[in-house]
């Protein structure tokens, strides 16, 4: 099993849609999560951090499950801006003295008019 | 502004050359980090390191050499022992406190002549 799993997409929504990714890992002990955005020939740039309690910044929310060791990220009113590569990010132990960190191969949203 | 500068955008090796990439950042972090991207892959980590004059290997260090003379600086090697050099290499930084998401330069793009 892979560390960090996602669903490759493509995603093709409308404008104004909601889209959900889901994501999986593998190591129990890890203890930071995290949603990047990539766009196509750039850097990954951090999108939010994804907390136990689940957290929301306008349009994106994010909810980590650690029984069933998933996140996800939900987008409501999808703009054609949100046209993008969403990874996962987590962290490969719990020790927390240094940010290792697993990415997934990401998931492809497009949204189109 | 703070941030990470990579240079160069471009680079172009030939056969049997070392070609070096330069990685700095004004963020105050200690940590810093080397990730190579391929085509459909996630980020592979080359190289960390997380204090000044001090550099683990990553999951794919071989035919990579890193340096850490000052807590700004982080550059690459890539040596003539990478047969498959040809990627989009990241660089990155965190606190290393807590757990902490990491911050990318926009990358440098290398290639075999």
């Amino acid at each position: 099993r892979k560390e960090v799993e996602q669903d490759p997409g493509p995603f093709n929504v409308p404008e104004g849609a909601t889209v959900a990714f889901n994501c999986t890992y593998s190591n129990s002990a890890s203890q930071s999560f995290f949603w990047y955005r990539q766009d196509c020939r750039k850097e990954p740039k951090l999108l939010m951090s994804v907390y136990s309690s689940g957290n929301e910044d306008g349009r994106f929310t994010a909810q980590l499950n650690r029984a069933s060791q998933y996140i996800s990220l939900l987008i409501r009113d999808s703009k054609l801006s949100d046209s993008a590569t969403y990874l996962c990010v987590v962290n490969k132990d719990g020790s927390g003295t240094a940010s290792k960190l697993t990415f997934g191969t990401g998931t492809r949203l497009q949204v189109t008019l | 502004d703070g941030g990470i500068t990579q240079s160069p955008k471009y680079l172009f090796r030939k056969e049997g050359q070392n070609v070096t990439l330069s990685c700095e950042q004004n963020l105050n972090h200690d940590a810093m980090y080397w990730y190579r991207q391929d085509p459909g892959q996630g980020l592979r980590l080359i190289y960390y390191s997380q204090i000044v004059n001090d550099f683990q290997k990553g999951d794919i260090a071989e035919g990579y050499s890193v340096s850490r003379e000052k807590k700004e600086s982080f550059p690459l090697t890539v040596t003539s022992a990478q047969k498959n050099p040809t990627a989009f290499y990241l660089c990155a930084s965190s606190l290393t406190s807590g757990n902490q998401p990491q911050h990318f330069g926009d990358g440098t793009r290398l290639s075999i002549l």
